[in-house]
């Protein structure tokens, strides 16, 4: 089955530095979105991104379909940036997400 | 803009016991979705629905049934607990292909 792989595990920053995530998948998507989920909370969805570059706010995602893999770019990194940063990908039936165990972040003040 | 309710936002059961976990959404968003987190393990697809009594299993449908009563709602049921059984189910709903937006989830402890 479709396989999503995120690295690295987890990542502390100082407040201001910046991070990449990575996310590689083992097969064909036909689409991809990143999302965030507070300690504790909900998940938010933090862009659809299923080929190309996309920004929103200090997000950035690029994603190189050809070679199964996005990265998320979090800029000027605030405490409020804590918590986990999951990878998802729509299978080619475009029915069903499969998920990565996630990023752990941390932001220190 | 629209919300998803789950309820209850804290389950505690007994061993062997039938467990039902509810979920309204007022998006008009034809697909609903299950999942299951557990620690270290990541979201997985217990069972989703593409349209009112529609269901379709995913990777985790065993030892549980869902029901999609009418698009608004779609339920699960936990056929029978296990003892010590810890998880987090998140109820979603999306537009086909489109974003999903999660529920606040269900804590589920199993004495």
């Amino acid at each position: 089955g479709q396989q999503v792989q995120q690295s690295p595990a987890s990542l502390v920053l100082q407040e201001g530095e910046n991070a990449e995530l990575q996310c590689n998948f083992s097969s064909t998507a036909t689409q991809l979105q990143w999302f965030y989920q507070s300690p504790g909370g909900s998940l938010v969805s933090l862009l659809s991104n299923p080929s190309g570059t996309k920004h929103t706010g200090r997000l950035t995602s690029t994603t190189v379909t050809k070679e199964r893999r996005s990265s998320l770019h979090i800029s000027s990194s605030q405490t409020t940036d804590s918590g986990t940063y999951l990878c998802a990908i729509v299978n080619s039936a475009g029915n069903k997400l499969t998920f990565g165990i996630g990023t752990r972040v941390l932001v220190r003040p | 803009g629209g919300i998803i309710t789950q309820t209850p936002k804290f389950l505690i059961g007994q061993e062997g016991q039938k467990l039902t976990l509810k979920c309204q959404q007022n998006f008009n968003h034809d697909t609903m979705y299950w999942y299951r987190q557990d620690s270290g393990k990541g979201l997985r697809l217990i069972y989703y629905s593409i349209t009112e009594n529609d269901l379709q299993k995913g990777d985790l449908s065993e030892g549980y049934d869902a029901s999609r009563e009418k698009k608004s709602s779609f339920s699960l049921t936990v056929t029978s607990a296990q003892k010590n059984e810890m998880a987090v189910f998140l109820c979603a709903s999306s537009i086909y292909n489109e974003r999903l937006f999660f529920g606040h989830g269900t804590k589920l402890s199993v004495l």
